[in-house]
């Protein structure tokens, strides 16, 4: 089956720091990933779709220029958490649709990111 | 808008039978799905339904009906793994996905 990776699993990081978190297709190509936030005993939140070669599309309300999304190649996307503080510490989820595939997205492993 | 509601927590006993409903009223429908999600975990993929009526896949079913804005997914013989939160997720015409807020299924002995 498809696979997706992030990278890391899990940060710390200092308040006003940035951190970068990958996003991989491991067996398939992926013109379009998607990111997530979640924070605890809530549901997923749609942040940006990610299109291969072109600028990310922002859900209202998410800070494009704290969110740096970056989609250069057709199996990896990056979000930048730029200028980190303690109420972005949450858990990051990317996806990827698969695109020769039906329907499915699928879901990285997630990153934990806590902002000290 | 998106709007999509699934009730919060759910127990039953080991063995048993859950269903679980999730209404939505969206902008656009391109299907929907179910998801599972254990604690400090990325969802699973359980089920996709677009066109109404039932899709079977092992101990678990999903059905959908398109004009009522309505599908639920059954969980039988219930096991203990089964604990954890199932996630309904309309995806609309740009494959965006929109989570309702996920019922906790706790499975007891």
């Amino acid at each position: 089956g498809a696979v997706v990776s992030q990278h890391p699993s899990r940060v710390i990081c200092k308040s006003g720091t940035s951190v970068k978190i990958e996003c991989r297709s491991l067996d398939f190509q992926a013109t379009t990933m998607f990111w997530y936030r979640q924070f605890p005993k809530q549901s997923l939140m749609l942040m940006a779709t990610s299109n291969e070669g072109s600028k990310a599309t922002y859900e209202q309300g998410v800070e494009k220029d704290k969110f740096l999304i970056n989609h250069a190649s057709l199996t990896l996307s990056t979000l930048t958490v730029t200028s980190a503080h303690p109420e972005d510490s949450s858990f990051y989820i990317c996806s990827a649709r698969d695109s020769g595939g039906l329907y499915e997205q699928y879901f990285g492993p997630g990153t934990r990111l806590t902002v000290t | 808008g998106q709007n999509i509601d699934q009730p919060t927590e759910m127990t039953a006993t080991e063995g048993a039978i859950v269903q679980i409903n999730c209404t939505y009223q969206t902008s656009g429908f391109n299907g929907l799905f179910w998801y599972q999600q254990h604690a400090g975990e990325a969802p699973t993929f359980l089920s996709y339904n677009v066109l109404d009526g039932l899709e079977e896949k092992g101990r678990f079913s999903s059905f959908l009906s398109r004009s009522k804005g309505y599908s639920y997914l059954l969980l039988k013989e219930l096991q203990m793994k089964d604990s954890a939160s199932y996630l309904c997720a309309v995806r609309d015409g740009d494959y965006k996905l929109s989570f309702g807020a996920g019922t906790t299924v706790t499975v007891r002995a």
